[in-house]
């Protein structure tokens, strides 16, 4: 069946703009996660739904992200007056919802501040 | 605050070695350890799952082994190929703070013909 998906592949955009980032789950998966990772490193938790619910928000930097999934099913990440520090790729997964899942990971949107 | 740390960041072997990587953490209080692999530009590919009960899984050419007193885990490739080369990650499933994973920064792995 098909996987996570996430659109776009990749954004440029300039410093001070507003992004959006899409990620479509693995249908059925109640789960829904986002992570960011910068160059070189592994990546770092955002969010975390279960069903329409932002779970977990403890990993957000600051309040000019947002996430939400209003309907329990795809998600999207909201970055507001962009800072090149944002720059990043931005990894979506998706699991059946409990603790002992795989998480199944998206490609990753490649988002560049300029 | 659990901390990961994988060993070495980098690795470069002959085609055919077997080769070990290491995955270190801070806190034992997991569900799960996860080992991830990720091609450049990609996003990640589960390779084998360990829950905090189980000492070790295997698939194909992989075997992962866990001791979560001492907070390690090793991944084991037998008779490495070119196309094993990538970047590995571990991941742990916390028990504290909902259902993240908490990621090592990798070991990027080659394997020359």
């Amino acid at each position: 069946g098909a996987g996570v998906s996430q659109t776009p592949s990749n954004k440029v955009t300039e410093k001070g703009k507003y992004v959006e980032l899409r990620c479509d789950p693995i249908s059925g998966h109640t789960a829904l996660y986002w992570y960011r990772q910068s160059l070189g490193q592994g990546p770092e938790f955002l969010i975390y739904f279960q069903g329409t619910g932002a779970a977990d928000d403890s990993g957000l930097p600051n309040d000019r992200f947002f996430a939400v999934r209003p309907e329990g099913s795809v998600s999207t990440l909201k970055i507001q007056r962009t800072e090149r520090g944002d720059s990043a790729v931005y990894l979506c997964a998706s699991s059946l919802g409990l603790a002992a899942d795989t998480q199944y990971f998206g490609p990753g949107t490649r988002l560049t501040v300029l | 605050k659990q901390e990961v740390t994988q060993i070495p960041a980098a690795l470069s072997v002959p085609e055919g070695e077997n080769l070990v990587l290491n995955c270190s953490f801070t806190d034992s209080a997991i569900y799960n350890l996860q080992w991830f692999r990720q091609d450049p530009g990609k996003g990640l590919t589960s390779l084998l799952l360990i829950q905090s009960s189980q000492r070790e899984q295997t698939s194909g050419r992989l075997n992962a082994s866990l001791d979560k007193s001492s907070g390690r885990s090793t991944l084991y490739i037998a008779a490495s190929q070119p196309g094993d080369s990538a970047t590995y990650l571990c991941a742990v499933r916390i028990i504290q703070g909902a259902q993240k994973l908490v990621f090592g920064q990798g070991t990027r792995l080659t394997i020359n013909p």
